[in-house]
């Protein structure tokens, strides 16, 4: 059983709209990751979110980016006005093992903007 | 500067046969992990195996190995008996003081194909 399960799989979306994209963590963990990784392209960095906070983000990550934990369980990254450059695979991911000697992704969101 | 760096697009190596996909990384940190996943068509992000930069020992697991090479910073995974499910692309990654649970840095990764 995965550790964390994304929702949806694939997202097609007009460009300039507003999207939702959700990670579910099997066991309650206090870090998360969202990563980000562009057709053919290495996985980057996006942010990192540690006990209701943003611990760490990178310069992808603007204004046009937020996290969120809304209910306690479920964590998303919205990504508020859509570009055509936001087309990627984007994976939610959690450390693990006792010295987060492990780290595993879900199995990512395939966003296509048009 | 890059961090890691995976200098090989693609390989190709024959079904039973043993390969070596390269990584060396860049860190002024004396605490760090190094990771390997495998990423098949699908798309999804696989974890195959980690080394600390503590660990005595090269770490293995089942058909994957690594070998760690700490003077030369080098991480190279080596995945013996290759099998057709193998074609995938690998990643190396890694995390500075992983006890911190800092973000991961990823490499280009390399493609790898094996042919029956």
């Amino acid at each position: 059983e995965p550790e964390v399960t994304q929702t949806p799989s694939h997202q097609v979306t007009q460009m300039g709209q507003e999207v939702i994209l959700r990670c579910v963590p099997i066991s309650n963990h206090l870090y998360f990751y969202w990563y980000r990784q562009i057709l053919g392209q290495k996985v980057e960095f996006l942010v990192s979110f540690y006990n209701n906070e943003i611990s760490e983000k990178s310069e992808i990550f603007d204004d046009q980016f937020s996290v969120e934990r809304p209910d306690g369980s479920n964590f998303t990254l919205k990504i508020r006005s859509t570009k055509l450059e936001d087309s990627a695979m984007y994976f939610c991911a959690t450390p693990a093992g006792a010295m987060n000697t492990e780290a595993f992704f879900g199995q990512g969101t395939r966003l296509t903007v048009v | 500067a890059q961090k890691i760096t995976q200098t090989q697009p693609g390989m190709f190596v024959q079904e039973k046969e043993a390969v070596t996909l390269d990584c060396t990384y860049d860190t002024s940190d004396p605490s760090y992990g190094l990771f390997w996943y495998k990423q098949p068509s699908s798309g999804e992000m696989i974890f195959l195996i980690y080394q600390g930069s503590y660990d005595q020992q090269n770490a293995t697991e089942g058909r994957y190995s690594l070998n760690f090479q700490k003077a030369r910073k080098s991480a190279n995974l080596v995945i013996s008996a290759s099998q057709l499910g193998d074609s995938a692309m690998y990643f190396c990654a890694m995390r500075e003081r992983p006890g911190s649970a800092r973000q991961l840095t990823f490499g280009s990764g390399t493609q790898l194909t094996v042919l029956p």
